[in-house]
């Protein structure tokens, strides 16, 4: 049965610092999700990781796949206050089109 | 862009009432799905569909069923509702292969009293 671990689950940080999410999933996949979601509302797709070694940014964020270590990292630059959301990682179950998600991390960032 | 609707934002119900969720997608996508968000259990799959009138079960199908009569809609029925199904319900699409992850909806509020 695919697991799907983000941590750290809640994150609290200054306006300006730098942090990495982590997301690590028990079968092998060649596939990785990134979402966000701001309180209140739906999920909005951020980042799509097809492959070993691919590596998406947009703005301060930067997602990368490491599909032998079975892991992707979100990575949050200079963050500002507008990034204050909950973000979710999802795998893709055996192959399929069935997404299991993370618990989500929960992101404030302070002033 | 894929538009993914769910009719309702709010909606509150008593126990024991048949409840119909509904949910419209308007790009031909073939798979769809029904989640429940819940605080401290993230996101949990409870059926999907992959083709007119095909449904599978999710993690937890129990006090749910579906119906897909149109390709462009996926509708999620409580059969009898009770209060521990309260939670935000959420519908997704994707094409297949899913190179493009999932659309959500915009979620629909239940509360059961």
């Amino acid at each position: 049965e695919l697991k799907v671990e983000q941590n750290p689950l809640f994150l609290s940080m200054q306006e300006g610092k730098n942090y990495t999410i982590y997301c690590n999933y028990s079968t092998t996949s060649d596939r990785l999700y990134w979402y966000r979601q701001d309180p209140g509302k739906s999920l909005e797709s951020l980042f799509v990781l097809l492959s070993n070694g691919a590596v998406k940014q947009e703005g301060r964020l930067m997602a990368s796949l490491d599909t032998k270590a079975r892991l992707s990292t979100l990575h949050i630059t200079a963050a500002v206050h507008d990034l204050s959301a909950t973000y979710f990682c999802a795998s893709p179950q055996g192959g399929s089109e069935k997404l299991v998600f993370g618990k989500g991390t929960k992101l404030t960032v302070n002033p | 862009d894929v538009k993914v609707t769910q009719s309702s934002r709010y909606l509150v119900k008593r126990t024991g009432e048949k409840v119909f969720l509904e949910c419209v997608q308007d790009m031909d996508h073939e798979n769809m799905f029904w989640y429940r968000q819940d605080p401290g259990l993230g996101l949990r799959l409870i059926y999907f569909s992959y083709d007119v009138k095909m449904k599978e079960k999710g993690d937890i199908p129990e006090g749910y069923s579906v119906s897909r009569e149109k390709k462009e809609r996926f509708s999620l029925i409580l059969e009898s509702a009770s209060t521990n199904q309260t939670s935000m319900y959420l519908c997704a699409s994707t094409m297949g292969p899913a190179n493009y992850g999932y659309t959500f909806g915009s979620g629909t509020r239940l509360t059961v009293v």
